[in-house]
């Protein structure tokens, strides 16, 4: 069966650095999201993507962040300057349509943490 | 008022018990309602959806809406020790540029013993 994947697993940094968490989608989906969830928290939306532009994103996904789709199988999210409460999972979802009947299907996630 | 609200628990219940799993919204543009299941340190996987008020079945799974209350329930009968997990209730609205936000409760910690 068809899933998303995400690496890398577990992400360390330092605060400053940038870092660009990638994702591969199922291939003939048309929506791509990031969401995040910090430790004990709840899973919180970022940014959907479609057609190689953002079409929704949250008060979290700041100038900071950037989402592309570099090439047709990637979908990454970068975090240029990594700050101590960036730490958290993050989980690449995609899903065929975009309708609100539509699937979301989530990726194992990365977990990023921030020194 | 939070737009999901869902006790996280834990709740811990016997092999074999009936478990009730509820979520409460404020949004009414919300359409679609989902069931997610997570496991430690893994992504959400969709366990059940509906879009209507009333009840859905699924094997041991039974989601249930009630639109009029801004409430929904996902029950499971005879759970067994596999069934460990958080569960999260998520809904969604359409995005105006298109596409599906999701919107997650906190997830209820699951925990069911032999």
């Amino acid at each position: 069966e068809p899933e998303v994947t995400q690496t890398p697993s577990h992400q360390v940094t330092q605060m400053g650095q940038e870092v660009i968490l990638r994702c591969v989608p199922i291939s003939n989906h048309l929506y791509f999201y990031w969401y995040r969830q910090i430790l004990g928290q709840k899973v919180e939306f970022l940014v959907s993507f479609y057609n190689n532009e953002i079409s929704e994103k949250s008060e979290i996904f700041d100038d900071q962040f950037s989402v592309e789709r570099p090439d047709g199988s990637n979908f990454t999210l970068k975090i240029r300057s990594t700050k101590l409460e960036d730490s958290a999972m993050y989980f690449c979802a995609s899903s065929p349509q975009g309708t609100s009947t539509d699937t979301q299907y989530f990726g194992p996630g990365t977990r990023l943490t921030v020194l | 008022q939070k737009e999901v609200e869902q006790d996280p628990g834990p709740l811990s219940v016997p092999e074999g018990a009936i478990v009730s799993l509820n979520c409460t919204y404020s949004n009414s543009a919300f359409q679609y309602f989902m069931w997610y299941r997570q496991y430690s340190r893994k992504g959400p996987e969709l366990l059940m959806y509906t879009y209507s008020s009333g009840n859905k079945e699924d094997g041991r799974f039974t989601a249930q809406v009630d639109k009029s209350s801004k409430y929904i329930s996902l029950f499971i009968r005879d759970s067994q020790p596999s069934d460990s997990a958080t569960y999260l209730c998520a809904m969604s609205a359409i995005l105006t540029g298109g596409g599906n936000k999701l919107t997650f409760g906190t997830g209820t910690q699951l925990k069911v013993e032999l």
